[in-house]
């Protein structure tokens, strides 16, 4: 068990579709990362938030959006799905703000089904 | 920019011989240098690390990488195969020149392993 917690395990919605993917990190770590992962694409880095702010931004389409709470926990909320959005999506997190090379403890992911 | 090659995108060996992933990396200087295990419906789990201490890392579970820097290369390693190392393989840089944290996954090697 990494530490990092990921809700839901499963979600299936329709196109056009709006959802909402929660992330505990780890005790004591500040930094929450997005990852999506696909069979064309592998893994994705998303977006990386440290202490609240965002800290790195990769390949996010602007249809997605993420924040990190007070609590340190982070959503990922994604909307107008399409049948590409279909992914397994992770939550990563780490102690600091990676400039150290830190590495990241994942979640077991949440496995979003578009139909 | 940094980059990963994960050479191969299948490896298959037979239970007790040795195995071999290979990885070569495009970075600055000094990069983070990572190889995580991904098993059939997990999350992602790190096996081992380089920081720019020792170029020989020990890993969890016997595997072991060595950093070679004069061949770009972190060529993932284990002596003796086991059923239970059935799983996909990410190699991974981090450039802590970069902002953030964004790490570069390879494509990923799947190891199949051969009773």
């Amino acid at each position: 068990d990494s530490g990092v917690t990921q809700t839901p395990k499963h979600l299936i919605t329709a196109t056009g579709q709006r959802v909402t993917l929660r992330c505990s990190p780890r005790s004591g770590d500040l930094s929450v990362y997005w990852y999506q992962q696909s069979l064309d694409q592998g893994l994705q880095f998303l977006i990386q938030y440290y202490n609240g702010e965002e800290r790195a931004k990769g390949n996010i389409l602007e249809r997605f959006s993420a924040q990190q709470f007070p609590d340190l926990h982070s959503e990922l909320n994604l909307s107008s799905l399409e049948l590409g959005d279909s992914a397994l999506y992770f939550c990563a997190s780490s102690v600091g703000d990676g400039s150290a090379g830190h590495h990241l403890f994942f979640g077991s992911g949440t496995q979003l089904s578009v139909l | 920019a940094q980059s990963v090659t994960q050479l191969d995108s299948h490896v298959s060996v037979s239970e007790g011989t040795p195995v071999l992933l290979r990885c070569n990396y495009s970075s600055s200087y000094s990069p983070s240098l990572f190889w995580y295990v991904q098993h059939p419906n997990k999350g992602l789990q790190l096996l081992l690390k380089y920081t720019s201490a020792a170029t020989l890392v020990k890993g969890i579970n016997g595997f072991e990488a060595e950093f070679k820097k004069s061949e770009t290369s972190f060529h993932l390693t284990k002596p003796s195969a086991h059923m239970s190392d059935a799983a996909e393989y990410f190699c991974v840089v981090s450039d802590p020149d970069n902002a953030g944290n964004m790490l570069t996954f390879g494509g990923g090697t799947r190891l199949m392993v051969k009773p």
